[in-house]
């Protein structure tokens, strides 16, 4: 497609359980971002993908978060043990380097 | 620490007139900033940038003044329409030097055009 696309849109999850979520950025983009947004918050920022460089990490909340990305392109966020704070919309975001960044429509994620 | 500030969590507008958005930031090595466009339920829309290198883009009805002294930019719009009621988020990178670009974003203005 033309756009990001995120899967899946909405996932209501029991907690303590782990959850996949998945981004297929924009065909031809070298960097994906991962953001969130809590309720009546601003999005904050989770982890950076670049080319084969590694990772910017520093936005994880904790351990239980985990994010990689395949052949380039593909990218899961991992949330293993989900708690209720967990609770937000996950954004996923591509651009070239050191352009401005496509959001998709985001996976909400709702921990009960 | 709030690096990016949207100090007005709501603003309403006629139909017509202008929409002045207003964002402070306190990293004096933010270079880039943007402005994002977001609908309920739906993921935030890149409406308009500028560099540091400038203090003013503008593109269609959507103008990016800032003031790199006072580390202050705002969004003009104008005129407003319907349409655009939405919640407008600023955000700001550094883009060089290797840093990771990562997007510093405010908390958002919810605008309201009045018909």
């Amino acid at each position: 497609g033309a756009g990001v696309s995120q899967s899946p849109s909405n996932k209501v999850t029991e907690k303590g359980k782990d959850v996949e979520l998945r981004c297929d950025p924009i065909s031809g983009h070298t960097a994906l971002y991962w953001y969130r947004q809590s309720l009546g918050q601003g999005l904050e920022f989770l982890i950076y993908f670049q080319g084969n460089s590694a990772p910017d990490k520093s936005g994880l909340p904790s351990d239980r978060f985990s994010a990689e990305r395949t052949g380039g392109s593909v990218s899961t966020l991992t949330i293993q043990r989900t708690q209720q704070e967990d609770s937000a919309v996950y954004l996923c975001a591509s651009s070239l380097e050191g352009y401005s960044q496509y959001f998709g429509e985001g996976s909400w994620l709702t921990v009960v | 620490d709030q690096q990016v500030k949207q100090n007005s969590p709501s603003l309403s507008v006629q139909e017509g007139r202008i929409s002045i958005l207003n964002c402070d930031y306190t990293n004096s090595m933010f270079d880039y900033f943007l402005w994002y466009k977001k609908y309920p339920a739906e993921g935030p829309t890149f409406l308009i940038s500028i560099s540091s290198i400038k203090d003013k883009n503008e593109d269609g009805r959507f103008t990016v003044f800032l003031n790199k002294s006072a580390k202050h930019l705002s969004l003009h719009i104008v005129p407003s329409q319907p349409g655009d009621s939405a919640v407008y988020f600023c955000a700001a990178s550094s883009r060089w030097g290797g840093a990771t670009n990562k997007l510093i974003f405010g908390t958002g203005t919810l605008l309201a055009v009045q018909p």
